[in-house]
Parts: C-alpha cells; structure tokens; sequence
C-alpha cells in the first residue's frame, strides 16, 4: 500500500510568516508530486507541482523535493488569513500512472 | 463555461436505490477520474479512466460503476447504495505527456447522503 503522510495540525501561523508544510511518502520510485489547496466545503485546487530535486518557486509559494529522503514540502512566505485551509500532498507512485495518493491534509490557520 | 463540472451538487437518497453521478469536461483532457472524501481517509480513488471505453479500477471500487463512451463524460453509478457510501465525491481530468503526468484539476463536487 503506497502511503503518503502528512501532519494533520492544525499548523497556526501569524500573519506575515512563513508556513512550512511537510509530507513525506513511501513508494521510493514516486516521480510526480502534486500539492493542493482545500477550503473548507469546496474543491481541491492546485497549487504546485514538481518533479525534479530542489525548489520550485511560484509568487509565495516554494516547492521543495528530496528523493532520497522521501519528502516533499510547501512553503508559504508572507502568510496571509486567506491561505488558512487544508492542504493536501499527493503523490503519483511509481507504476502509479496518474493514480495519485492523497495525504490526509495539514490544515493551516493564519491569524491576523 | 469551459472547465470540469458535476452534477447534481447535492443528492438524497434512500439505501438500495441506484445513484448516477455526472463529470464533464470540457478540456478534452485524455484522463478522468472519480475519487471520494471522507474525513480521516482524505481522498481516495474509485475508478479512473485513460480514454473513451478505458476504464479501471482505483482503490475503492466496490459498489460502483462507471463508463466512459465519449472523452468529456465520465458518469459514476452506485448501483445499490448503501450507508457507507455517504461521502463527498469528486470528479477530476488530466493529461499525460510521455512519462510526465500533469495536474489533476477537480470538479466542484457532488455531496451524497445515503439514509
């Protein structure tokens, strides 16, 4: 059973911060790794991908891959009260074709 | 409007009664998927679909069915529901490209009471 574990939190951050997701997986040959944003009662919504070790950068958000580690994580600058909400990591494994594994999702508070 | 779309949003039903979910998309997107929701599980698959009259089973496939006779509809049907099958459902589409996979993007959702 391929896995994907995340902390559930929930993570609380002041406004302006930096927030630090993390989620590490169990298939060693993964090759796509994808992070979602869901606010409470709507639909996943994509916020990174990434594929190869290293960061990816996109505006506040920073995508982070280790391989070898077996983790991937989200980092989002200057935190905003509009970003609280779940985010889920998910993972294509490696014979995975497209079958993502979903993380249960780290939910993330951002107070004013 | 293009994008993925679900229908209905909301659906009642009764144990035993056969249920039929709605996906469409307009993207064209090759792949399509069917996952559900349910708090301390997160999202887990039910069937997924490469292309027209492809389809396969995902993690949780018991119970349901599914067919894909054009690439924009991907319906899903619960053939006797039950209970168990309350949940949040959600359609998804994508494309793949050689050995990259692309991001999947998710309708807004169907929520199913079973009573």
């Amino acid at each position: 059973q391929k896995e994907v574990e995340q902390n559930s939190g929930p993570l609380s951050v002041p406004e302006g911060a930096i927030a630090s997701l993390n989620c590490t997986y169990s298939d060693r040959g993964s090759q796509s790794f994808f992070w979602y944003r869901q606010y409470s009662g709507k639909s996943p919504e994509l916020i990174m991908s990434i594929y190869s070790n290293g960061d990816k950068e996109d505006g506040r958000f920073t995508a982070q891959l280790n391989k070898a580690s077996q983790y991937v994580s989200l980092l989002i600058r200057d935190s905003q009260p509009s970003d609280s909400a779940t985010y889920l990591c998910a993972v294509e494994p490696d014979t995975g074709f497209q079958k993502l594994v979903f993380g249960t999702g780290t939910r993330l508070l951002v107070s004013p | 409007d293009a994008g993925i779309t679900q229908s209905p949003r909301y659906k009642i039903t009764e144990t035993g009664r056969q249920v039929t979910l709605m996906c469409h998309q307009t993207w064209s997107h090759s792949y399509m998927f069917w996952y559900r929701q349910d708090l301390g599980h997160g999202l887990r698959l039910i069937y997924y679909s490469a292309a027209a009259d492809i389809t396969d089973k995902g993690e949780v496939p018991d119970g349901y069915v599914v067919s894909r006779s054009k690439t924009e509809n991907f319906p899903l049907t619960l053939e006797s529901a039950t209970r168990s099958q309350t949940s949040v459902y959600f359609c998804a589409s994508s494309e793949r490209n050689g050995g990259i996979s692309y991001e999947q993007y998710f309708g807004p959702g169907t929520r199913l009471t079973v009573t």
